[in-house]
């Protein structure tokens, strides 16, 4: 059973048209939820963690937030710039289990 | 800091040979993670050190894998006999904590190429 999915798998958006990243979760306890940015050839960025429900971070023109069962990664008026793809995972409160989605390709067109 | 440094960044190797990659943690950070990257499957948890201890390795997929610390600052990720089926990205990461409200600095990554 997948703990994180992910979606949509990829999204094309133009520059400026807002939308959001949808990451489910299925966990027994829900420590954290972190977001990461991955450029082609790099490793993963950390970006943002959340850990309750209704708990919301901002950075630049990427807002996260998190319910019980999902999280939201909101790019508003996005750029070319913001192109890559991003990563959701959750930690669970029973040990130390850690767990990443496959991730949304994200592609803004100028 | 320089980062989370891997080495090589490339690796192309025949089915069977051995493969030895490396990777240099933040200075201070008290975690280490090695991850593996494919398409399909997304990052998957190798294993993970704690002060140069190995903390959980129960997704090493199979004996062919291992894994040391032997300082807090150098660690390697052995594979032996290699197939191609172990092709992929091998991600390096450390951290203060496990998770936490930074969470993991990543290196560049490994692509290895089995043939």
């Amino acid at each position: 059973e997948d703990q994180v999915t992910q979606s949509p798998e990829a999204l094309r958006l133009q520059e400026g048209e807002s939308s959001s990243l949808n990451c489910s979760y299925t966990v027994s306890g829900l420590r954290g939820l972190f977001w990461y940015r991955q450029d082609p050839g790099k490793g993963p960025e950390f970006l943002f963690t959340l850990y309750s429900a209704g708990e919301e971070k901002e950075k630049e023109r990427l807002k996260a937030t998190l319910t019980k069962k999902e999280s939201f990664l909101h790019i508003t008026a996005p750029k070319p710039e913001d192109s890559a793809t991003y990563l959701c995972a959750v930690q669970e409160t029973t040990g130390n289990q850690f767990y990443f989605g496959t991730g949304t390709s994200l592609t803004v067109i100028p | 800091d320089a980062g989370v440094i891997q080495s090589p960044r490339h690796e192309v190797t025949e089915m069977g040979q051995e493969v030895t990659l490396r990777c240099k943690p933040i200075s201070g950070h008290d975690y280490l993670f090695w991850y593996r990257q494919t398409m399909m499957r997304g990052l998957e948890l190798l294993i993970y050190f704690n002060n140069n201890v190995p903390i959980d390795d129960s997704g090493m997929p199979e004996d062919r894998f291992s894994a040391k610390m032997p300082n807090a600052s150098f660690s390697t990720l052995k594979i032996q006999p290699s197939e191609p089926r172990d092709s992929a990205v091998y991600f390096c990461a450390s951290s203060f904590v496990v998770g936490g409200a930074s969470g993991y600095t990543f290196g560049s990554g490994t692509r290895l190429t089995v043939v």
